[in-house]
C-alpha cells in the first residue's frame, strides 16, 4: 500500500511569492490533514477534508492559506502571498475514520526568504 | 480537547523497557487516547490508540487506569531508534481531528 505523498519535499521562495503544496493521501481514505510545524512550536492543525468538503478549517492561520481538495482525491495547500513566518514543515495525513490511526506524508519544508 | 499533560523529556536505557505516562484528568467517556511519535523531523508516526481497555501491539502497550484519568506507553525493549518525541493525544469532540501538544522526548541511550 503506497503512503501518503507529498511534493515538493522542499520549497524555498522569495517574501510575497505564491507557493502550493501538494498532498497524495492513501487510495480510500476519506479523511485527510494538513498540520505545520513551525521551528521550535508544537504541531499545529490547519485543517480536515472529509472527501472534498472543509469539515474543520478552525486551524487555517489567515487568508492567504487555501486549501482545497477537488473531487476528494489529493488537496493542494497554497500561500499567497507567502511570509517569512509561513516558514516550517507542512505535513498532510490521511484516515479511513477521523477516530482511527492517521498516516502521515513526509513533510515538505517550505523555507521563505 | 481533552487536555493531556507529559512529562517533558525522560530517559531510557537501550534494551530497557520506557514507560510514558500520561494525564488526562478531563478526558469524556467515549474519548480515545492516542499516542504518536515523530523522530527527529519526519511525519508523526501512528503508534496505538485505546478507549477502556489495556492495548497492544508490534510496537507498544497502553494501559489505561480505570478511571480512564491516566495512561502509560510502554514500548518493552527501547532501541536507539525509538528516540523521538512521543505524543499523548485525547481529541475532543467526535469526528475532530487529533491536535499535538508539546510531547514527550524520549531519549534512549547505550
Amino acid at each position: 500500500e503506497a503512503g501518503v505523498t507529498q511534493f515538493p519535499s522542499h520549497s524555498v521562495i522569495e517574501k510575497g511569492q505564491t507557493v502550493t503544496l501538494r498532498c497524495d493521501p492513501i487510495s480510500g481514505h476519506d479523511n485527510l490533514y494538513w498540520y505545520r510545524r513551525v521551528m521550535g512550536k508544537e504541531i499545529k492543525f490547519l485543517l480536515h477534508f472529509v472527501k472534498e468538503s472543509k469539515q474543520d478549517e478552525s486551524g487555517m492561520p489567515n487568508n492567504r492559506f487555501l486549501a482545497e481538495r477537488t473531487g476528494g482525491t489529493y488537496s493542494t495547500l497554497k500561500v499567497q502571498p507567502a511570509e517569512l513566518e509561513d516558514s516550517g514543515v507542512y505535513f498532510c495525513a490521511s484516515s479511513v475514520r477521523v477516530n482511527y490511526g492517521y498516516t502521515f506524508g513526509s513533510g515538505t519544508r517550505l523555507t521563505v526568504v | 480537547d481533552a487536555k493531556t499533560t507529559q512529562p517533558p523529556s525522560m530517559d531510557c536505557a537501550e534494551g530497557r523497557a520506557a514507560n510514558l505516562p500520561c494525564n488526562h484528568s478531563t478526558i469524556s467517556g467515549n474519548e480515545y487516547v492516542y499516542w504518536y511519535r515523530q523522530i527527529h523531523s519526519q511525519g508523526p508516526q501512528y503508534i496505538i490508540h485505546g478507549l477502556k481497555n489495556n492495548e497492544t501491539n508490534e510496537m507498544a502497550s497502553l494501559i489505561i487506569t480505570e478511571d480512564r484519568k491516566s495512561s502509560t506507553l510502554i514500548l518493552p525493549h527501547a532501541t536507539l531508534r525509538d528516540t523521538a518525541v512521543y505524543y499523548c493525544i485525547a481529541p475532543g469532540r467526535a469526528g475532530t481531528a487529533l491536535i499535538f501538544g508539546k510531547g514527550t522526548t524520549l531519549s534512549v541511550s547505550s
